[in-house]
C-alpha cells in the first residue's frame, strides 16, 4: 500500500471548516483513500473514503486531486468534539492485491479545535 | 447503527497467564481483524480472518497468539502466555464484502490489556 504524509498537528476554531491535507504521491490506480479518526484512545472511527471522485457524507467531505497524489478531508463546521487524531490511509482492494484489507496506520494529524 | 462490541473494556492479568479478548463483529460482516496500540504508539495490524481461517498476519502475531470464531457471532483473540510487552489497547474490526471490495472496516472501542 502507498505511503501517506500528513502534518503532525493542526488547529482550528470552533465553527470554522477544518481542512486536513494528505499526500499520497505513490498511490496506484486501484488504491482507495480512507480517512479515520481516533478520539482519546477510543477505537478508530471510519469517516469517509474515495477512489478518484470527491465524496461527501454526513460527517465530512473528501476532495481528491485529479492526479490522485493528494487529498483533503474537510470538516465543514468543526466542533470541540472533532478534536482527535486523523488518519489518512491508502489501501489496495483485496481483489487487486494480497493485503486482505489490512489498514496501515501512520502517526496521523492531531487536530485541536479551539473555542 | 450496528457496532462492533468488545469485552471486557479493561483486563488486568498476571504475566504468564492466558487471556482471551472477545469481540462481536457487525452481524453481516465477513472479514474480521485484530489490531493493537501500545500507549503513545501507532495502531498496528495483528491479523485478519476470513472464511474461518487466518488470511494474513503480522510479525507481531507469533505462536503465542491465536484467533477463533467459535460461533456465528463471536471473534476472539487469545494470548497464551502473556508478557509485559503485551500491555496495549486491542481493537477488533470487521468489514462487509462487496465485489468492488472497497468497504471500510469498522472498529470496536477496544480492550485495555494490562499485564502485571
Amino acid at each position: 500500500d502507498a505511503k501517506t504524509t500528513q502534518p503532525t498537528s493542526m488547529d482550528c476554531a470552533e465553527g470554522r471548516a477544518a481542512n486536513l491535507p494528505c499526500n499520497h504521491s505513490t498511490i496506484s490506480g486501484n488504491e482507495y483513500v480512507y480517512w479515520y479518526r481516533q478520539i482519546h484512545s477510543q477505537g478508530p472511527q471510519y469517516i469517509i473514503h474515495g477512489l478518484k471522485n470527491n465524496e461527501t457524507n454526513e460527517m465530512a467531505s473528501l476532495i481528491i486531486t485529479e492526479d490522485r497524489k493528494s487529498s483533503t478531508l474537510i470538516l465543514p463546521h468543526a466542533t470541540l468534539r472533532d478534536t482527535a487524531v486523523y488518519y489518512c490511509i491508502v489501501r489496495v482492494p483485496h481483489a487487486g492485491g494480497t493485503s486482505y484489507g489490512k489498514l496501515t496506520f501512520g502517526q496521523g494529524t492531531i487536530l485541536t479545535v479551539h473555542p | 447503527e450496528p457496532e462492533v462490541t468488545q469485552t471486557p473494556s479493561h483486563q488486568v492479568t498476571q504475566m504468564g497467564q492466558e487471556v482471551i479478548l472477545r469481540c462481536v463483529p457487525i452481524s453481516n460482516h465477513l472479514y474480521f481483524y485484530w489490531y493493537r496500540q501500545i500507549l503513545g504508539q501507532k495502531v498496528e495490524f495483528l491479523v485478519s480472518f476470513y472464511n474461518n481461517e487466518i488470511s494474513e498476519k503480522s510479525e507481531i502475531f507469533d505462536d503465542q497468539f491465536s484467533v477463533e470464531r467459535p460461533d456465528g457471532s463471536n471473534f476472539t483473540l487469545k494470548i497464551r502466555s502473556t508478557k509485559l510487552e503485551d500491555s496495549a489497547m486491542y481493537f477488533c474490526a470487521s468489514r462487509s464484502f462487496r465485489q468492488t471490495d472497497n468497504q471500510p472496516q469498522h472498529f470496536g472501542d477496544g480492550t485495555r490489556l494490562s499485564i502485571l
